[in-house]
């Protein structure tokens, strides 16, 4: 099956610094690459996605980017916030009636 | 639109006791899922329903069940609780063949003691 593996597990930035996060992918398959932000005591929550057929995604200060060949995708936060701070999961699917599979988390901690 | 609800927001079992987890959705989903999330850890899949009638064990299934009721309704049981179920309990959907995004409830928060 997928497995997903994201580091770090731990990031501080210092507030308006950038933070990225990455995650690597097993199953070539895999072409669904969302991206879940869970704040604490509070439900995760998707915060962007991409899928295999194009290579980088942006959203204000977030963007997504996808390495199909190298098999990863990472997660930028620009000019970061001190609400950024939360838990990050990346996950991986093979699409339409597949499971997602989880990566670990990143704990991101922006320091005013 | 609530999205997932999910009954009761906390809970305080005794060992042995067992008890109910309730999820519905109201955006007409096909798949519904449990994970639990333990302290500072990730999301582990408990059971999922990929649709009406159909449930699937996850990665981490022994001391539960689960039953679809209906569409809208997935509930998760402990049988006999267990310290080791102490955990944060999500309920999620998801359309069956969209894309698989994921959408979670507010958790419940379940302390076996």
């Amino acid at each position: 099956g997928e497995n997903v593996e994201q580091h770090p597990s731990t990031l501080s930035v210092q507030e308006g610094d950038s933070a990225v996060i990455k995650c690597t992918y097993s199953d070539s398959a895999s072409n669904y690459f969302p991206w879940y932000k869970q704040e604490l005591g509070k439900r995760p929550q998707l915060i962007i996605d991409i899928r295999s057929n194009v290579g980088e995604k942006k959203d204000q200060r977030i963007a997504v980017t996808l390495n199909k060949t190298a098999k990863h995708f990472s997660l930028h936060i620009t000019e970061t916030q001190p609400e950024d701070s939360a838990v990050y999961f990346c996950a991986a699917s093979k699409g339409a009636g597949n499971m997602l599979t989880f990566g670990g988390g990143t704990r991101l901690m922006v320091k005013p | 639109n609530a999205g997932v609800t999910q009954t009761p927001k906390f809970q305080v079992l005794k060992t042995g006791q067992s008890m109910t987890l309730q999820c519905a959705q109201d955006m007409n989903h096909n798949s519904m899922y449990w994970y639990r999330q333990d302290p500072g850890m990730g999301l582990r899949l408990i059971y999922y329903s990929a649709s009406e009638g159909t449930t699937d064990k996850g990665e981490v299934p022994n001391g539960y069940n689960v039953s679809r009721l209906n569409k809208r309704e997935f509930s998760l049981r402990l049988e006999s609780a267990a310290p080791s179920q102490t955990s944060v309990y999500f309920c999620a959907s998801s359309v069956f063949r969209s894309g698989n995004t994921i959408y979670f409830g507010e958790g419940s928060w379940l302390t076996v003691v």
